[in-house]
C-alpha cells in the first residue's frame, strides 16, 4: 500500500465550478502538506504549502487538513480551462532535507 | 525570479551507456532533491542534498549516484543505463528551514 492515496481521475467538470480534491496518507509522521499543478510535460508548481491541521487560502484555491482523518483537501472555487492539468498531492514529515512523498496525481479537465 | 535549471532538457541513450544531469537550484537554496518520473507516474524520490552533504536517500538504484558541490549545483550520475530509466528527471531546491519544494522543467532521457 502507497504512503500516500489520491484518486487518479480523470475529473471533468464545466468551467466555473468548484473542484475538490482530495488526498489520504497512512505515515501519521507527515506535518507538511503540500499541492503541486503540473501540466503535461512540464515540472510540477507549488500552489499550496500547509503546516500541521487547518485551512489556508490563496485566491481561488483553499488547502485543507485533518490530521485526526489523515485526510487532506484542495478546493478550487471558480474553475477555469486554464486549470487543466493533473494535481499531486504531497507532504513530508520534516521540514526541509528530507524526502517529501507524492500522491499519484487527479488529472482534471475544466470543459469550456 | 530566478527558477531551478536543468541541463539538458532532452537526453538520448543506448542501453550501458552512462549519462550525466546537471542541476542549478534557485540562488540561495541550500537543498537539492532528485526526482524520477516515469509516464503516468508520479514522482519518486531519488536523493537529496543539503549543503554538500546527502541528507536523504529514496529508491535510486545502484547504478546512479549524485552529489552537491560548493557552488550548490547537483549532477546526478546514471550508468549502465537500462531502457526502464527512460523517463523525466526533476531536480528540485528548498531555502533555509523550509520543506516548500520548487522544481526545474525536468531532463527527459531515452534509453534506446
Amino acid at each position: 500500500q502507497k504512503e500516500v492515496e489520491q484518486d487518479p481521475g480523470p475529473l471533468s467538470v464545466p468551467e466555473g465550478a468548484i473542484v475538490s480534491l482530495n488526498c489520504t496518507y497512512s505515515n501519521s509522521a507527515f506535518q507538511y502538506f503540500m499541492w503541486y499543478r503540473q501540466y503535461s510535460r512540464k515540472g510540477p508548481e507549488l500552489l499550496m504549502y500547509t503546516y500541521s491541521s487547518g485551512n489556508k487560502e490563496d485566491g481561488r484555491f483553499t488547502a485543507q487538513v485533518d490530521k485526526s482523518s489523515k485526510y487532506i483537501s484542495l478546493f478550487i472555487r471558480d474553475s477555469q480551462p486554464s486549470d487543466s492539468a493533473t494535481y499531486l498531492c504531497a507532504m513530508s514529515a520534516s521540514g526541509g532535507y528530507q524526502k517529501v512523498t507524492f500522491g499519484t496525481g487527479t488529472k482534471l479537465q475544466v470543459i469550456p | 525570479a530566478a527558477g531551478v535549471i536543468q541541463s539538458p532538457r532532452h537526453l538520448i541513450k543506448e542501453k550501458r551507456e552512462t549519462a550525466t544531469l546537471k542541476c542549478y537550484p534557485i540562488p540561495r537554496h541550500d537543498t537539492v532533491y532528485w526526482y524520477q518520473q516515469g509516464p503516468g507516474q508520479d514522482p519518486q524520490f531519488l536523493i537529496s542534498f543539503y549543503e554538500k552533504m546527502q541528507s536523504d536517500k529514496g529508491s535510486i538504484p545502484d547504478r546512479f549516484s549524485a552529489q552537491q558541490f560548493s557552488d550548490y549545483h547537483s549532477e546526478l550520475n546514471m550508468s549502465s543505463l537500462e531502457l526502464g530509466d527512460s523517463a523525466l528527471y526533476f531536480c528540485a531546491s528548498s531555502g533555509p528551514m523550509t520543506g516548500e519544494l520548487f522544481f526545474g522543467e525536468g531532463s527527459r532521457l531515452t534509453v534506446l
